[in-house]
């Protein structure tokens, strides 16, 4: 079992719609939870970062922690063509580990 | 957050020969980690550089290959040594701090 596993890709949203990106972890020791967003040729980018359990809202984006069921989630309203990326959950208990990543692409 | 500069930003190498990235942090860090993103991949960790100590390597990553330096709390670098084409990747290093992990822009190697 992957440490960190996420729904498969690519995804695809119409503009204006909600994205919904989903990630499981298997460490219970896991503390921290972030989302980053990578696009092609550049490096990652954090947008969101979760400690407790529950949601988390930064203007469009909202993170959702459940510790004990071991998954984080990611939704991104009002989607926009910009948002268009690859989505990376990442889980750190002393070092950040990434899941595969999710390809979002948001159609105009 | 601390801001990361990272070199070279990308290099053509003949195989068997060796390539060493630098990473500037522009702040005292106690730990940085070298991740490696392969074509089409996620990030993988290679190994975490503490200051004063040997850096910690993860599962299938070895110093003979991947020497790392950690002179200072600024500074760090991480030699690809004996390349192969396999080796055709991005690395990336990164820091910690109170509010996520920030990464340098990257190296992209191209191992002919």
């Amino acid at each position: 079992q992957k440490e960190v596993e996420q729904n498969s890709g690519p995804l695809s949203v119409p503009e204006g719609a909600i994205a919904s990106l989903n990630c499981t972890y298997s460490d219970r020791g896991s503390q921290s939870f972030f989302w980053y967003r990578q696009y092609s040729g550049k490096s990652p980018e954090l947008i969101m970062f979760i400690y407790s359990n529950g949601d988390k809202e930064d203007g469009r984006f909202t993170a959702q922690l459940n510790k004990a069921s071991q998954y984080v989630s990611l939704l991104i309203r009002d989607s926009q063509p910009s948002d268009s990326a690859t989505y990376l959950c990442a889980v750190t208990a002393g070092k950040l580990i990434f899941g595969q990543g999710t390809e979002l692409s948001v159609k105009p | 957050s601390a801001v990361i500069s990272q070199k070279p930003s990308r290099d053509i190498c003949q195989r068997g020969t060796s390539l060493t990235i630098q990473c500037q942090v522009d702040s005292q860090v106690t730990m940085m980690f070298w991740y490696r993103q392969q074509p089409g991949q996620s990030l993988t960790l290679i190994a975490t550089a503490n200051q004063g100590s040997e850096a910690t390597y993860e599962s299938g990553f070895v110093i003979d290959k991947f020497p790392i330096s950690r002179p200072n709390l600024t500074f760090s670098t991480l030699t690809v040594s004996n390349m192969s084409p396999e080796d055709s990747s991005i690395y990336l290093c990164s820091v910690g701090h109170g509010y996520g992990y920030t990464f340098g822009s990257g190296t992209r190697l191209t191992v002919v």
